[in-house]
């Protein structure tokens, strides 16, 4: 249990194009996700906290208006990277947490979207 | 704000038994957890330590001492598949949120 999928897997754009990445809880209901960035050789850094029906919670120094997340469901949320630019190059990563998860602590992780901008 | 610490590489033979550490400061902490990734791949959860003490999970152990800021991941009977990144991560409160902030990570290099 606890499989969470991310689509797509893989994403190649051009410059100033936008890209939605689904992020989804198959065999439960999560009430947050999390979206993460990693560079390469780099650590997990957080980007938002998603809570179904209501606005995504944004770290600092991330822009808002450019990562567009959307939860609208207990087992769905998406970002958009809207005007893509090279910088934006990443592996994007999701991961939920159950009803029950903060007990545990346990954080699903999805298989992650690995996007190009050229 | 939070912070930890654990070795960048460690490099350890097939069979062996070998020791990742990591130290953190944070407000709010809930627990530590840890995380196992392949190159290319997503991170797995290994384990949780919300008290003190030692966790233990197959092969894999996991240690926590609040009083200390510290914990550590042991892994047992090492296999060549165990080489990969593996990340500490605390949850803590912030802004009326439950969040995890990851460690840099190191890098297990499994030698025959």
């Amino acid at each position: 249990g606890a499989v969470v999928s991310q689509h797509p897997s893989w994403v190649i754009c051009k410059s100033g194009t936008s890209v939605k990445i689904e992020c989804r809880s198959l065999d439960f209901q999560a009430t947050t996700m999390f979206w993460y960035r990693q560079f390469p050789k780099q650590s997990l850094m957080l980007m938002a906290t998603s809570n179904e029906g209501s606005k995504a919670t944004y770290e600092q120094g991330v822009e808002k208006d450019k990562f567009l997340i959307n939860h609208a469901s207990l087992t769905l949320s998406t970002l958009t990277v809207t005007s893509a630019h090279p910088e934006d190059s990443s592996f994007y990563i999701c991961s939920a947490v159950g009803l029950a998860g903060w007990v545990t602590d346990t954080q699903y992780f999805g298989p992650g979207t690995r996007l190009t901008v050229l | 704000g939070q912070s930890l610490e654990q070795p960048s590489e460690v490099t350890a033979v097939e069979g062996a038994i070998v020791q990742i550490n990591c130290t953190y400061q944070t407000s709010g902490f809930y627990g530590l957890s840890w995380y196992q990734q392949h190159d290319g791949g997503a991170p797995t959860f290994l384990s949780y330590n919300a008290l003190d003490g030692l966790e233990e999970t197959g092969r894999f152990s996991s240690f926590l001492s609040r009083s200390d800021s510290y914990g550590y991941l042991l892994l047992q009977e090492l296999q060549m598949k165990d080489s990969a990144s593996y990340f500490c991560a605390v949850s803590h409160a912030s802004g009326g949120y439950q969040k995890v902030t990851f460690g840099t990570g190191t890098k297990l290099q499994v030698i025959p």
